[in-house]
């Protein structure tokens, strides 16, 4: 099955903790996002990948990392610098940027 | 003000009624419009894609793009209670490598019974 992989599908953060979450996809898409969504604020751009071993900042991206080292992969960082994490982060892929994205089933994270 | 902007609802609807739910933006530069279908705790999903002004339909979808009035609307027929979602409309100026979709907070439909 083509798709897009998020994981894990929860996730507890500790105060002064990075965590990474992970984003695959095998649809043999070119560009990937990770966006945040928060209650009445819609989706929110965090970061974006054209190809591998590129991408650039979007919107919110403070507080954030991410690495683009396969085609198929795009893991986002959550630091500790990012003082507000709680939120549902949503992956994507398109076959190129601004194309039609298509949706992982997400991560929730929460901080303890 | 918000490029796109979008009621939150939620809007309650009986089984069987048909649902307007509609987008409106500031930006002239929105070519591409998409809707897209969330669940509860889930990843939002593609519903319809559109260009520019018009109307596409299917099955009991219909999307509607008014340009001149910066004004989209995605109407469902015959609603069911697997309707009940927060639909989300999303716009891009243009695919390929120069653009990127801004979407709208969404409205949480609920079909009754």
């Amino acid at each position: 099955d083509g798709g897009i992989t998020q994981s894990p599908k929860y996730l507890f953060r500790k105060e002064g903790q990075n965590v990474t979450l992970s984003c695959e996809q095998n649809l043999n898409h070119d560009a990937m996002y990770w966006y945040r969504q928060d209650p009445g604020q819609g989706l929110r751009l965090i970061y974006y990948s054209q190809i591998v071993n590129d991408f650039q900042k979007g919107d919110i991206a403070e507080g954030y990392s991410v690495s683009r080292e396969k085609k198929e992969s795009f893991p986002l960082t959550v630091t500790s610098a990012q003082k507000n994490p709680t939120a549902f982060y949503l992956c994507a892929s398109s076959r190129e940027r601004g194309n039609i994205q298509y949706f992982g089933a997400g991560t929730r994270l929460s901080v303890l | 003000q918000k490029e796109v902007e979008q009621d939150p609802g939620p809007l309650s609807v009986p089984e069987g009624a048909i649902v307007s739910l509609n987008c409106t933006y500031s930006n002239s530069a929105f070519q591409y419009f998409m809707w897209y279908r969330q669940y509860s705790r889930k990843g939002p999903e593609l519903l319809m894609y559109t260009y520019s002004s018009g109307n596409k339909e299917d099955g009991r979808f219909t999307a509607q793009v008014d340009k001149s009035s910066k004004y989209i609307s995605l109407f469902i027929r015959d609603s069911q209670p697997s309707d009940s979602a927060t639909y989300l409309c999303a716009m891009t100026p243009n695919t390929g490598t120069a653009s990127k979709l801004t979407f709208g907070t969404g409205t949480r439909l609920q079909v009754t019974l």
